[in-house]
């Protein structure tokens, strides 16, 4: 049980592009949603808290405008990086955590952005 | 101060090893806590988690908490290579939708 899947698992795309990150839960409902942010050998980055159905909650110093964040079921979160540029690049994880209670978050397998 | 402090390690164990992973938090309130692996390229797996003083064991894996010190620990007995990783502390204040994590210890088991 609480297995959270992303897809696409890796993507390359030109500058200037945007790209969509698909993150569900597939065994569970998660109101709350996590999107985090890995650049190698560095830690997670918390970017923003998403939950359904509300607008999601960004980190300070992420732009929200560029990290556009969409909960629309109790299943499904979406991260669309507007505009990519190279300095984007970086491993993007979700996570989920189960309806209502302090319990543990999931992660998803990451997905891999490569920004040309 | 940071929320959750881990040592970055590497901390570096022989195989069969007891392996003794440390973590300590600032909010008193907080409630949960978890450990979590990361292997290099992979996101976190989650492998324990613990909610009141004392121990909490599950295999070769023990999760020992003392909020009166604030501090909560992994142990790993019977160390393998396969459990070099980094290992990440995540602490669950009184709000439902916060998690703080920490930066990382990076365990080398030896062979």
């Amino acid at each position: 049980g609480a297995v959270v899947s992303q897809h696409p698992s890796w993507v390359i795309c030109k500058s200037g592009t945007s790209v969509k990150i698909e993150c569900r839960s597939l065994d569970f409902q998660a109101t709350t949603m996590f999107w985090y942010r890995q650049f190698p050998k560095q830690s997670l980055m918390l970017m923003a808290t998403s939950n359904e159905g509300s607008k999601a909650t960004y980190e300070q110093g992420v732009e929200k405008d560029k990290f556009l964040i969409n909960h629309a079921s109790l299943t499904l979160s979406t991260l669309t990086v507007t505009s990519a540029h190279p300095e984007d690049s970086s491993f993007y994880i979700c996570s989920a955590k189960i309806a209502g209670t302090f319990y543990e978050q999931y992660f998803g397998p990451g997905t891999r952005l490569t920004v040309t | 101060q940071k929320e959750v402090e881990q040592n970055s390690g590497p901390l570096s164990v022989p195989e069969g090893a007891i392996a003794s992973l440390n973590c300590t938090y600032s909010d008193r309130v907080s409630q949960s806590f978890f450990w979590y692996r990361q292997y290099s390229g992979k996101s976190p797996e989650l492998i324990m988690s613990i909610y009141s003083n004392g121990d909490k064991e599950d295999g070769r894996f023990t999760a020992q908490l003392n909020k009166a010190s604030q501090y909560v620990s992994l142990l790993i007995r019977d160390s393998q290579p396969s459990d070099s990783a980094t290992y990440l502390c995540a602490v669950n204040g009184n709000n439902f939708n916060k998690f703080y994590f920490g930066s990382g210890t990076k365990l080398n088991v030896k062979p």
